[in-house]
């Protein structure tokens, strides 16, 4: 399968720094990015869907502000946490997905999962 | 709201046990993903079922999707302790449609 990229793994902030975290599909070209955030034994929160050249899609009650989403070509996406709290330390992982057609509709292929970073925030 | 429901949450079993997880949704989906997450690990993609009824199998697993495309379930035949980790399902409800995850299946294999 498809492989893409997360860096760093990992990374260790103090309070009211920004991260940056990029994403990047390695071996295609991926129409659309998604930022995912996990808690320890909890499911995978969509934040965002980010699509080449084009603002980033928020889900509910994520703060485009604070969690700033950049997709500047077809195999690089880039979060960044501004101004980050302890209560953002979380595993944020990042998916890339090719869209095909079904009829005249997009559909998401299947997603390919970057390894994650995990932060903490001090 | 698009909710996609998954249990149970936890299961222990004797390897060689064979282990079932459910996701079930209110309202018709579009196709339905299943992925799993090992320990420390990030999801990786199982399969894809779009068409009601449809089963598909890989080796010991077997993927159902309901008739109504409301329900899915993936189902080990004799786990080994391999198959450890957690298990999502992820749904689509239209075309186009982003991925609503179920809240997993923890599965522990005891030799």
């Amino acid at each position: 399968g498809a492989v893409v990229s997360q860096h760093p793994s990992w990374v260790i902030c103090k309070s009211g720094t920004s991260v940056k975290i990029e994403c990047r599909s390695l071996d295609f070209q991926a129409t659309t990015m998604f930022w995912y955030r996990q808690f320890p034994k909890q499911s995978l929160m969509l934040m965002a869907t980010s699509n080449e050249g084009s603002k980033a899609t928020y889900e509910q009650g994520v703060e485009k502000d604070k969690f700033l989403i950049n997709h500047a070509s077809l195999t690089l996406s880039t979060l960044t946490v501004t101004s980050a709290h302890p209560e953002d330390s979380s595993f944020y992982i990042c998916s890339a997905s090719s869209v095909g057609l079904a009829g005249v509709m997009p559909t998401y292929n299947e997603q390919f999962f970057g390894p994650g970073t995990r932060l903490t925030v001090l | 709201g698009q909710q996609v429901m998954q249990i149970p949450q936890y299961q222990h079993v004797q390897e060689g046990e064979d282990f079932t997880t459910y996701c079930n949704s209110s309202t018709t989906l579009s196709n339905i993903q299943w992925y799993k997450q090992r320990p420390g690990g990030h999801p990786v993609f199982l399969i894809q079922l779009v068409k009601s009824g449809e089963v598909k199998k890989q080796k010991r697993l077997t993927f159902q999707f309901g008739e109504a495309k409301k329900n899915s379930s993936l189902h080990i035949t004799a786990t080994q302790t391999t198959d450890v980790g957690t298990y999502f399902c992820a749904g689509i409800y239209n075309q186009g449609g982003k991925l609503i995850f179920g809240q997993g299946t923890e599965l522990s294999v005891k030799p």
